[in-house]
This record gives structure tokens, C-alpha cells and sequence, in this order.
């Protein structure tokens, strides 16, 4: 199994400053087929499923703010919150779609300063 | 942005079953791939298993096989996911998600399966 690690666990971050989460997974994760790494990440809220940010390790889904971008190659691959808004502040995981079973990262709570 | 609806949810002893489903309105989940993953009070993701459109292909987390059965049935537009053998282990909020390939891209809100005696 491929397994997701984040970090940091949490982190407080003032408003209009940056924010970044990391994600390492155990092996790599692309997928040949379209040489693109099968990483998304989420934002969750309380009393809310997850949604979608980004896929692709760097593609924003429609509507997201252009504030969120993803990064990395490899094993290593980072999600950036730029200029932090206070709705921003939520739960963020990591997960791997390359292969079976589906994994996802420990999650990264953001709090506000 | 397509929405999927859970229910089944509730509240089960030790050992026991219970059958969840997953369903949508105003499009067809026969072209999804459809997963089931589930949140532990408290605690993080954990995806569950996941169906083909056709049903011709099932993958299962190793926590739940042999217990779990993950199915679906195109004409009801629905994907079920049987459970039994129920643990306490299992007491979380499953969630349905799904989209053409394996990104999790639409969700439903969730059902609360709570396994205790």
C-alpha cells in the first residue's frame, strides 16, 4: 500500500499570510497513461464532507480560488494556501488515486492566528 | 457538479449487518467509478472500496475484505455497500464519492453507521 504522510499536523497562520502543507507518499505516484501524478487534495470542514481542491497534484477544480495551488513530483508534493482568508481555516488531506487501496494523508488542521 | 445521496446509516450491534446505498438525482451514476470512504469520530479519511461503471472490477481496503461487499445496480442508479460482521472499529460516517476515473471528485453528505451494543 501506498502510504501518505503530512505534515505538520496543524499550524496557525495569520490572515493574508501563507500557508503550506506537506505530503510524502511512499513510493511514486504516476500514472503512466498520462505522466501525471494521481494526487488530489481535499479541504473538509466541520459537519461537511470533503471537497475537492485540486487534482492531478497540481490542477485547481473549477471554482477553487487561485489561491490554493499544489506542487511536486515524485514522492514530495505540497499544497499552498496564498494570502489566507478566514474561510480558509479547515482540515486538509492529501490522497493518492494511482492504485488500490485509495490513501489518504493523516490530514493538517488550519487555524487562524 | 453531480450530488450523491447516502442512507442506511444507524445503529447496529456487534456482529451484526447493514446495508448502505448511494444514489443520485438529475444524472446517471452508471458512468461513475463510485467509492465508499469512510471518517472514524474524530479521525481522518480512510477510503473503503470502490466499483467499476459495469461492475466488472471491485477493490477493497484489507481492513474490510471478506466483510464488506461493495455493489451496484445501474438500472436503480444506485451503489450499495454491504456490511457485515460489524465492528466497533467500524463506527464511522460513510461517505459515497465518485466521478469518471478514480478521483474522488463528487461527494455525498454522508451516513452515520454506529456499531455497539
Amino acid at each position: 500500500d501506498i502510504v501518505m504522510t503530512q505534515s505538520p499536523d496543524s499550524l496557525a497562520v495569520s490572515l493574508g499570510e501563507r500557508a503550506t502543507i506537506n505530503c510524502k507518499s511512499s513510493q511514486g505516484v504516476l500514472y503512466t497513461a498520462n505522466n501525471r501524478n494521481q494526487i488530489s487534495w481535499f479541504q473538509q470542514k466541520p459537519g461537511q464532507p470533503p471537497k475537492l481542491l485540486i487534482s492531478l497534484a497540481s490542477t485547481r477544480r473549477s471554482g477553487v480560488p487561485d489561491r490554493f495551488s499544489g506542487s511536486g513530483s515524485g514522492t514530495d508534493f505540497a499544497l499552498t494556501i496564498s494570502g489566507l482568508q478566514a474561510e480558509d481555516a479547515a482540515v486538509y488531506y492529501c490522497q493518492q488515486y494511482k492504485e488500490a487501496p485509495l490513501t489518504f494523508g493523516g490530514g493538517t488542521k488550519v487555524e487562524i492566528k | 457538479e453531480a450530488q450523491l445521496v447516502e442512507s442506511g446509516g444507524g445503529l447496529v450491534q456487534p456482529g451484526g449487518s447493514l446495508r448502505l446505498s448511494c444514489t443520485t438525482s438529475g444524472f446517471t451514476l452508471s458512468s461513475f467509478w463510485v467509492s465508499w470512504v469512510r471518517q472514524a469520530p474524530g479521525k481522518g479519511l480512510e477510503w473503503v472500496a470502490n466499483v467499476k461503471q459495469d461492475g466488472s472490477e471491485k477493490f477493497y481496503v484489507d481492513s474490510v475484505r471478506g466483510r464488506f461487499t461493495i455493489s451496484r445496480d445501474n438500472a436503480k442508479n444506485s451503489v450499495y455497500l454491504q456490511m457485515n460482521s460489524l465492528k466497533t472499529e467500524d463506527t464511522a460516517v460513510y461517505y459515497c464519492a465518485g466521478s469518471g476515473g478514480w478521483l474522488l471528485d463528487s461527494w455525498g453528505q454522508g451516513t452515520l453507521v454506529t456499531v455497539s451494543s
